[in-house]
């Protein structure tokens, strides 16, 4: 089993709509979360962290469940900007840390 | 504006010639990363400095190597690329290792071997 596991889609999805990712993780020593960017042959953007209270970012929330081990991105009226592959990164503490990328959720927004 | 510049952005090599690819860096962070990610998937960690200490991940293979001769640079040297080295090469960077401000990467170098 992947330590991060994500759907990759790809999720086409027309603009104006609500779309939803999930991400599982599968060490309970994981203890920072975040959603990554990349659009096409470019590097990953940093999008935004994951708090155990959940939080939003204008049209973006994230929302961790710790019992069930899995994190979520909620984007709302997608715009054709919005297609991009994100990536769920994990960071965890076993001694030291290391983080660890999940492959990637694929979208397309489409007019 | 502070930020982690990769260069070159593309590298075409020969199969066995060696090549290096260079990171620079004005954030001043402690941490200075490479990963391998090839088409449709994750990042992979290759190695990372915290400050001057080397630490490298148990299956990346020996013919990647790195550099780190002061804060601001990082050098990913790769000694005889085969044909499957050929990826996007990212240098990211971190405050710490702790990773809680997330990573800033580069823009890349997507090496090709032929």
């Amino acid at each position: 089993r992947k330590e991060v596991e994500q759907d990759p889609g790809p999720f086409n999805v027309p603009e104006g709509a609500t779309v939803a990712f999930n991400c599982t993780y599968s060490n309970s020593a994981s203890q920072s979360f975040f959603w990554y960017r990349q659009d096409c042959r470019k590097e990953p953007k940093l999008l935004m962290s994951v708090y155990s209270s959940g939080n939003e970012d204008g049209r973006f929330t994230a929302q961790l469940n710790r019992a069930s081990q899995y994190i979520s991105l909620l984007i709302r009226d997608s715009k054709l900007s919005d297609s991009a592959t994100y990536l769920c990164v994990v960071t965890l503490n076993t001694g030291g840390f290391k983080t660890i990328f999940g492959a990637g959720t694929r979208l397309f927004v489409k007019a | 504006d502070a930020m982690v510049i990769q260069n070159p952005r593309y590298q075409v090599t020969q199969f066995g010639k060696p090549v290096t690819l260079s990171c620079s860096q004005t954030l001043n962070h402690n941490v200075m990363y490479w990963y391998q990610q090839k088409s449709s998937q994750a990042p992979k960690l290759l190695f990372h400095y915290y400050d001057k200490d080397f630490n490298n991940e148990a299956d990346t293979p020996d013919n990647f190597q790195s550099r780190r001769p002061n804060t601001s640079f990082c050098f990913l040297d790769i000694r005889s690329p085969g044909l499957g080295d050929a990826a996007m090469y990212l240098c990211a960077t971190s405050r710490d290792d702790r990773g809680i401000d997330g990573y800033t990467f580069g823009s890349g170098t997507r090496l090709t071997v032929v």
